[in-house]
């Protein structure tokens, strides 16, 4: 049964720094894997999604690695500001269900301080 | 992208009642999947709803107490049937466009039962 894990639980950093986020999982047959954002109280805003054949994708301030091999994707945030802060989660997607379930990480919450 | 609007967005409800919670999809999408979030859990999947099927419910839930509808593509809504203060979670519907696809989440719905 696939396991998703996110390390660390938490993370405060000032404002400015680099976010480094981690997303380890223990089944490499994966489609594909999706970072995702959520605020106190709401649903979840879809940041990246990368396929299994992709080592990374980018979107502005935001940059998401996969290493399927070793069963890694880090979620890179550069220069962080406040508005940041929220709880990120990443989901990996089966390789025999390319159609949905997927299975999510706990999810790592992250403070940006002014 | 898809834009998923869910309501309600919040509510308190009495034990012994039902709330039923809509979700509508500005595109159509093949699956919809319902989740349920738990303070301070991850997200943990209750059912897919296929348009013009019965919905498919994962282990621990049950159509008795969480029946879908799945009327057309672009709709869909989960009852919390005969409430009690355990199913007091946030519940999230979704959507993929397609196999492979990004998924995509409504606002959720903030659920408290007293």
């Amino acid at each position: 049964k696939q396991e998703v894990t996110q390390i660390p639980a938490a993370l405060s950093v000032p404002e400015g720094e680099n976010l480094v986020l981690n997303c380890s999982f223990t089944d490499s047959a994966i489609y594909n894997l999706q970072w995702f954002r959520q605020d106190p109280g709401k649903g979840l805003t879809s940041l990246l999604l990368i396929q299994s054949s992709q080592r990374e994708q980018t979107s502005g301030r935001l940059n998401a690695s996969l290493d399927k091999s070793s069963g890694r994707s880090t979620l890179y945030i550069a220069a962080s500001q406040p508005g940041d802060s929220a709880t990120y989660l990443c989901a990996v997607r089966p390789e025999t269900d390319s159609w949905g379930k997927f299975q999510f990480g706990a999810g790592t919450q992250v403070v940006v301080t002014p | 992208s898809a834009v998923i609007s869910q309501k309600p967005s919040r509510d308190i409800c009495q034990r012994g009642t039902s709330l039923t919670i809509q979700c509508q999809v500005d595109s159509q999408v093949t699956m919809m999947f319902w989740y349920r979030q738990q303070p301070g859990q991850s997200l943990t999947l209750i059912a897919t709803a296929n348009q013009g099927s019965e919905a498919t419910y994962e282990s621990g839930f049950v159509i008795d107490k969480f029946p879908i509808s799945r009327p057309n593509l672009t709709f869909s809504t989960l009852t919390v049937s005969n409430m009690s203060p355990e199913d007091s979670s946030i519940y999230l519907c979704s959507g993929s466009p397609g196999p492979g696809e990004k998924l995509f989440f409504g606002s959720g719905t903030q659920l408290s039962v007293l």
